[in-house]
């Protein structure tokens, strides 16, 4: 079946470095692909997406490529800020219906000032 | 837009009883998700409707749980007994189509004594 395959946390940065957090996924047929980021005591929010191979997603700051042939959607960041301390969670769907979103484990970022 | 609202947005009960979650999905949204999330077991999806309709009940833990969807604007998760175990934070999203992405609400927090 589809999974995705998130980095182990928790990953702890200083101000103003630079983030990856890699993500890998199987999937039938071309996926959708998302990263979700998590607060401490709110909902999971999305973050950005992209939906076909090569697309580049971003927002905030956050940039993640579809990338077919190695089939990863890595996040990336150039300079993290405190207020990025999150939870963030990589997903997929291989359905244009509504089946559920398939979801990583999540990667627990912190940064430190 | 108010997002999808949930309540309440905390729930501390005892043992036994009977405890009852709610959720207002974004309107024109056709697809409701209940996730459960705790730090053992992650995020899970417990159940999810189509059109009001249930598609996939499988990820209930037990017969304790129940949910329903009555019309397109309400929903409610129904535990009946609560256990300590039932423990975690409850999330709703919903969706008009899942290649979009979701809209989460921003969960109940329940404690059961």
């Amino acid at each position: 079946g589809d999974s995705v395959t998130q980095m182990e946390g928790p990953v702890t940065l200083s101000e103003e470095a630079f983030l990856t957090i890699n993500c890998t996924y199987t999937a039938t047929g071309y996926p959708s692909l998302f990263w979700y980021v998590q607060y401490p005591g709110e909902g999971l929010q999305l973050l950005l997406k992209a939906t076909k191979a090569d697309d580049k997603g971003s927002n905030k700051g956050f940039e993640a490529t579809y990338r077919k042939e190695t089939t990863s959607f890595h996040l990336e960041k150039g300079s993290v800020q405190v207020s990025d301390s999150a939870v963030y969670f990589c997903a997929l769907t291989a359905d244009s219906g509504n089946t559920p979103l398939v979801f990583g484990k999540g990667t627990r970022l912190s940064v430190i000032a | 837009d108010a997002g999808v609202i949930q309540s309440p947005r905390h729930e501390v009960t005892e043992m036994g009883q009977e405890v009852t979650l709610r959720c207002k999905p974004i309107s024109g949204h056709n697809s409701l998700f209940w996730y459960r999330q705790t730090m053992m077991r992650g995020l899970e999806l417990l159940i999810y409707f189509n059109n009001n309709v249930p598609i996939d009940d499988s990820g209930m833990p037990e017969d304790r749980f129940s949910a329903k969807m009555p019309n397109a604007s309400f929903s409610t998760l129904k535990i009946q007994p609560s256990e300590p175990r039932d423990s975690a934070v409850y999330f709703c999203a919903s969706s008009l189509k899942v290649y979009y992405g979701y809209t989460f609400g921003s969960g109940t927090r329940l404690t059961v004594v």
